[in-house]
Parts: C-alpha cells; structure tokens; sequence
C-alpha cells in the first residue's frame, strides 16, 4: 500500500520570497514521485518527477524536488515566487509494484502576496 | 501533439440515471486511467486500462466500470447515478503506464441533481 501526506493545506508566501511544499509519502515498493499544479478551471498539469535516477529534480517553472529516501519525504521549492505561481498543487506516488493507482495528496494550496 | 480530449466537459443528470464519459488519449499513449476528485475525497484512482484491458482498479463501488477501445480511447461508466457522485472526473494518458508521467485532460464536471 502506498500513501501521501501533504503536510501544509494552505501556504502564504510573497511574491519574489522562496516558496516550500512539504510532502512525505509511504511505499512497499521503490516509488515514482511526482509534482503537479491545478490552476482553477483547468486540468493537472506535470511539474517534475523523480523516478530513481538524480534525488535533486528540476521541472518546469524554476520547480525543484529533492527525493530524500531516509525522511520518505518529497518536498517542492522554488527560489523566487510569482503571482502565476498561485494554484493547488498535488504531490502524487506512483506504484512500484504494479499494482494500485496513483496515490495523490489532499493538495496544498498556494498564495502569492503582492 | 494533442492533448487529452474529455467529453463532455459538463453533464447535469438526475438521481438513478446512468452516464458515459468519453476521454481519447494522446496519440500513441496506451494507458488510460481514471480519476474522480471531489473537495471532500480530493483526488481518489478509479481504474486504469492498459491495451484495452482493466489493469489496476481504485476501491470504488461496481456501479463504476469503464472500457478501453483498440484506438485507445476509452470511456467510463456511472449507472445508478448518487448525488454523491457529483465530482470532476479527470483522464490521464501515459505512454506506458503509472510510472511513467501521466497527462490529464481537463475533466469533465457532473453534477447530479
């Protein structure tokens, strides 16, 4: 079984300030990771994914994820936040095993302040 | 390349009715899964369809079934619609599977009344 804790629902940043989603997850198997972002209205889009190659993952957007293995943990950041970085965004386990769905988190949703 | 295409975007059925959703994947993608989210339940699996068999499968109840065409497409099934069922329904193709990268469409909102 595999499970995803999003450990923030909601976090307030600045604008141009740093911006961290924490994520931890568990897995009975080596696990694929990933980041998405849901702006409102719209589908689910790919920020980055870690699939057992570099543990420092860089997406789209100046997005970056370290995949740290003994804290089971997957966190998001982002040096400098933007206005368009406003959304829910949603870190997400993929099976190992073959079997299960993806496992999403409850989201964290993300407030930029001029 | 064109993304994933669900249809209908909208759908307003009553109580005890059935639906079909429709999602057509991106070309040369061959797995399909199914999402339903809801602000309660967040993002919850459904099932995923791989080659036009039913891969994996999400804890929902029977009344939910889906199929996979042999061009891919594949289309999900609600039959004795509760208003609890009332949710976006979101497709998301991947070119070999869930452990690879999945692209979703923008869903398709059903309200049942």
């Amino acid at each position: 079984a595999q499970s995803v804790t999003q450990l923030d629902s909601h976090v307030s940043v600045s604008e141009g300030t740093p911006v961290l989603l924490r994520c931890n997850y568990s897995s009975s198997y080596s696990p694929s990771l990933f980041w998405y972002v849901q702006h409102p209205n719209k589908g689910l889009q790919l920020l980055l994914k870690y699939t057992s190659a570099a543990t420092l993952v860089k997406g789209i957007n100046g997005f970056e994820a370290e995949f740290k293995k003994s804290e089971t943990s997957f966190h998001l950041t982002k040096p400098s936040a933007h206005m368009s970085d406003a959304a829910e965004y949603f870190c997400v386990v993929s099976p190992g095993g073959g079997a299960d769905g993806l496992t999403f988190g409850k989201g964290t949703h993300l407030i930029i302040q001029p | 390349k064109a993304g994933v295409t669900q249809t209908p975007r909208y759908l307003i059925k009553t109580r005890g009715q059935q639906v079909t959703l429709s999602c057509s994947p991106i070309s040369g993608h061959r797995s399909v899964s199914w999402y339903q989210q809801t602000p309660g339940q967040g993002l919850q699996f459904l099932f995923e369809y791989f080659s036009e068999t039913q891969r994996n499968k999400g804890n929902f109840p029977g009344r939910f079934s889906g199929r996979q065409f042999s061009n891919s497409r594949s289309e999900m099934n609600v039959s004795t619609l509760e208003l609890g069922d009332s949710a976006l329904y979101l497709c998301a193709s991947s070119p070999r599977g869930l452990s690879t990268e999945a692209f979703f469409g923008q869903g398709t909102r059903l309200t049942v009344v």
